[in-house]
């Protein structure tokens, strides 16, 4: 496609099941990025991937989250035993090279709602 | 450490008017600040960018400057219009090769 793809659109959950959410980059880029975005606030850090390694997990908030890259290309965020403060806006992101020093394009994310 | 700070949180303007939204940067690292614009509901996009080996850049109505030594960067908006309306966030690049964000800035710009 000509954009990132991220999908669900939508998720509504409740508390304690787990949920995947899904990136597909913009064909060719080698960094991927995950950051969350809750009502109203800033673009919190998650993970960053070059090819389908993850030089920096600082950003996930528990041992519940999780993320893999496999073939250089789609990317998964995986929470377990989601908790109400985990609703939010997922928001994935690609780049042609990795470096931080390139625009990233962004998905429409994934908005997740715990009940 | 990484931490941008963004200021204000909150920038309310007369169309025609100029804006100015400020960062602040920790990281001496830093060499890539770019400023992405996220209209409502909307996803974040890149409006202008500025690497640590300029000073300033523009590009029509929008310009960025940067001080490294005092580490701070700014965006301007000049001849603002309604359609500027948005949350617009800073950003740094830290050692790490990763894109950290400010809090963001809500504009609006009033007809």
């Amino acid at each position: 496609g000509a954009g990132v793809s991220q999908s669900p659109s939508n998720k509504v959950t409740e508390k304690g099941k787990d949920v995947e959410l899904r990136c597909d980059p913009i064909s060719g880029h080698t960094a991927l990025y995950w950051y969350r975005q809750s009502l109203g606030q800033g673009l919190e850090f998650l993970i960053y991937f070059q090819g389908n390694s993850a030089p920096d997990k600082s950003g996930l908030p528990s041992d519940r989250f999780s993320a893999e890259r496999t073939g250089g290309s789609v990317s998964t965020l995986t929470i377990q035993r989601t908790q109400q403060e985990d609703s939010a806006v997922y928001l994935c992101a690609s780049s042609l090279a990795g470096g931080a020093d390139g625009e990233l394009f962004f998905g429409e994310g994934s908005r997740l709602t715990v009940l | 450490g990484e931490n941008v700070e963004q200021h204000p949180s909150t920038l309310s303007v007369q169309e025609g008017d100029s804006a100015v939204i400020k960062c602040t940067y920790s990281d001496s690292a830093s060499n890539y600040f770019p400023w992405y614009k996220q209209e409502l509901g909307k996803r974040p996009q890149l409006i202008i960018d500025i690497r640590s080996n300029v000073g300033e850049k523009k590009d029509q109505r929008i310009a960025v400057t940067l001080n490294k030594t005092a580490k701070h960067f700014s965006l301007h908006i000049t001849e603002t219009q309604p359609e500027d309306s948005a949350v617009y966030f800073c950003a740094e690049n830290t050692g790490f090769q990763k894109l950290v964000f400010g809090t963001g800035t809500r504009l609006l710009v009033s007809p």
